[in-house]
């Protein structure tokens, strides 16, 4: 397995809807991250995690949790978000953090309204 | 801090002919490089990376990318492009170094592929 899933594919949510976003892979990757991409702009970083542990948190607004509850699974909870915060999300994994390859899910086109 | 520029937004360029995609990155002691793809409502494929090395560096799809130290540029190519290579065209860099590294993007350059 070579990939990295993220569920789902799309999401509608409304300004005071709870949700989430999930990231998996099963490669053994111990870094993973989580990127914003707004339209036509490219891919900004939010999180890091690096054997399970938060790492790098690029100053993401707290309506924003990451959560690595083990080595193959990413999650990003979603609260009281606003509408400028509909972008594509990105998950990325790779090796470790000092292997320069990262492997990218295909996103969640996320939608508040 | 690390960067990358890409100077050219959109390039227009017809099928079967030569292409460069344009990429320049801030002096360092050490740079590692990416292009990656997008294609439309997708994620991020990686083309090609320069970590150490040869400096002419072969990626999938045809693409190549060449290191220029003295030029700080790391600009992609690909002799003959086909309609299928229409796509959102990122450059990256690796920026900081250890537990703090990071994956860096420039602003992209959209390859459109005309009949």
């Amino acid at each position: 397995d070579t990939e990295v899933t993220q569920t789902p594919k799309h999401l509608v949510m409304g300004m005071t809807n709870k949700k989430s976003l999930k990231c998996e892979q099963h490669m053994g990757h111990r870094a993973m991250y989580w990127y914003k991409q707004k339209a036509k702009k490219p891919p900004e970083l939010m999180f890091v995690y690096s054997y399970e542990k938060l790492s790098i948190n690029e100053s993401v607004p707290s309506r924003f949790s990451p959560e690595c509850p083990n080595s193959s699974l990413l999650n990003l909870h979603l609260h009281a978000l606003q509408p400028e915060d509909s972008a594509l999300y990105l998950c990325a994994s790779s090796r470790d953090r000092d292997y320069y390859g990262y492997t990218f899910g295909s996103g969640t086109r996320l939608t508040v309204v | 801090a690390q960067s990358v520029t890409q100077l050219d937004s959109q390039v227009p360029v017809f099928e079967e002919a030569p292409v460069e995609l344009r990429c320049n990155y801030s002096s360092s002691v050490s740079v590692y490089l990416f292009w990656y793809v997008q294609y439309p409502n997708q994620g991020l494929q990686l083309l090609l990376k320069y970590l150490s090395g040869s400096t002419l560096v072969k990626g999938i799809n045809g693409f190549e990318a060449e290191f220029n130290k003295s030029q700080t540029s790391f600009h992609l190519r690909k002799p003959s492009v086909h309609i299928s290579d229409t796509a959102e065209y990122f450059c990256a860099v690796i920026a900081g170094g250890g537990a703090t590294n990071k994956l860096i993007f420039g602003t992209g350059t959209l390859l459109a592929v005309q009949p």
